[in-house]
Formats: structure tokens, C-alpha cells, sequence
């Protein structure tokens, strides 16, 4: 069964800070792995898809690696701002996962950016 | 920018009554899915529908549970028969397509609680 797990499970920096989060992944056969945030009583916003040819995605201040040998993802944050406050998710599609259309999530990492 | 809907916010209902989950995914896209998240835990696959039909379900996904897309833009959740483990926030999501299409669009989210 696929296993995606996210560490640290909180995270609390001040702001200006760079970091980073994990994703880690049993099923070799990936797909593509999406980041989303999601804030409390909200939805999920995407924030970047990286298929499985790519090594990593880059929007704004956000940067996603993937390195399929290792099963890990990370999302580099740069310059945090209170705002980036949120939980943030990895979410894998794979091989095994069930099916090509089931998507499984992480536990999430939940951040936050001291002013 | 387009964006997923759904309503209602918030449903509440007594054990055993039927409820309709509704969403307006976006125009151009032809996947959709149901996901849950029960308080404090991960988000979880449900259902995906393709071409006017269920193509993956998990094993949440019980007889309970259908989908519909009655006409051109809506996409409904029923569950027929609500038990207190019900009681989650759904998501609707929906996708373009394949590959680079494949980015998940998330609604708000519906706060079901099961009495």
C-alpha cells in the first residue's frame, strides 16, 4: 500500500527565513506528486505539479524537486512571509496506488511564519 | 480565474437521512472527484468520473455513496443513508486532462456533520 509521509509534522520559523519541506513516498512508479497549502476550515490550493520526467517546478518564491531513486519530494519556501502560514500537503499519483486516478496524501506539514 | 464550487458550506443532517453534496467544477475540465477529510486526519480518495462515468473508486466509496453530472456543469454527491463516520469535510476537485493537465482544482469544501 502507498505510504506518503510528510516531516516535520509542524514547523514554525520567524519570518525572512528559507525552508524546506519533505515528502516521502513508498511506490517507485510515480506519476507526478502535486503540492497544495491549505488553509484552516478551507480548501487546497495548487501550488505545483511535477510529473516524472521532471526534476523540479518552480513558481514565485516556491520550488519543488522530485527525486524518484530516493522517493522524495521537497518544497523549498524562500523568504517566508506571514502569509505562507497554511498546512502544506504533497499529494502522489503512482503505479500502485490503486489506480491511476486515486491520488494519496500526505500527512501534511503545518507552518507557521512568525512576524 | 476559474475556480471550483460548492455548496453548501455547511450541511447538517440526522443519521440515516439522505444528503446531495453539490460542485460546479471548472467548464473545460473533464475529470472530477469526491475527497474527504475527516477532522484531523489525511485527505482521502473517494471517487474519479470520466466520459459520464465512475472510472476509480476506493473502498470508502460503498454502496452508500454515487455520484452524478445531471447536466453539463453540475457534479452531485449522494449518500444515501448517512452514518456518524460520515461526518468529514468533502472536497470536490476536477482536472483538465493528462500529463501536464493533470493538476487537481479544489473547491471550498463541504462541512458535513452527521447528528
Amino acid at each position: 500500500k502507498q505510504e506518503v509521509t510528510q516531516i516535520p509534522a509542524a514547523l514554525s520559523v520567524p519570518e525572512g527565513e528559507n525552508l524546506v519541506l519533505n515528502c516521502s513516498f513508498t511506490d517507485s512508479a510515480i506519476y507526478n506528486l502535486q503540492w497544495f497549502r491549505q488553509d484552516p476550515g478551507k480548501g487546497l490550493t495548487s501550488l505545483l505539479l511535477i510529473q516524472s520526467s521532471q526534476r523540479e517546478q518552480t513558481s514565485g518564491r516556491l520550488n519543488a524537486s522530485l527525486d524518484k531513486s530516493s522517493g522524495r519530494s521537497t518544497l523549498y519556501i524562500a523568504a517566508s512571509q506571514p502569509g505562507d502560514s497554511a498546512t502544506y500537503l504533497c499529494a502522489f499519483r503512482g503505479a500502485n496506488s490503486g489506480g491511476y486516478q486515486k491520488v494519496t496524501f500526505g500527512t501534511g506539514t503545518k507552518l507557521q511564519v512568525i512576524p | 480565474e476559474p475556480e471550483v464550487t460548492q455548496t453548501p458550506s455547511h450541511q447538517v443532517t440526522q443519521m440515516g437521512q439522505e444528503v446531495i453534496l453539490r460542485c460546479v467544477p471548472i467548464s473545460n475540465h473533464l475529470y472530477f472527484y469526491w475527497y474527504r477529510q475527516i477532522l484531523g486526519q489525511k485527505v482521502e480518495f473517494l471517487v474519479s468520473f470520466y466520459n459520464n462515468e465512475i472510472s476509480e473508486k476506493s473502498e470508502i466509496f460503498d454502496d452508500q455513496f454515487s455520484v452524478e453530472r445531471p447536466d453539463g456543469s453540475n457534479f452531485t454527491l449522494k449518500i444515501r443513508s448517512t452514518k456518524l463516520e460520515d461526518s468529514a469535510m468533502y472536497f470536490c476537485a476536477s482536472s483538465a486532462g493528462q500529463g501536464e493537465h493533470e493538476k487537481l482544482f479544489f473547491g471550498s469544501g463541504t462541512q458535513l456533520s452527521v447528528l
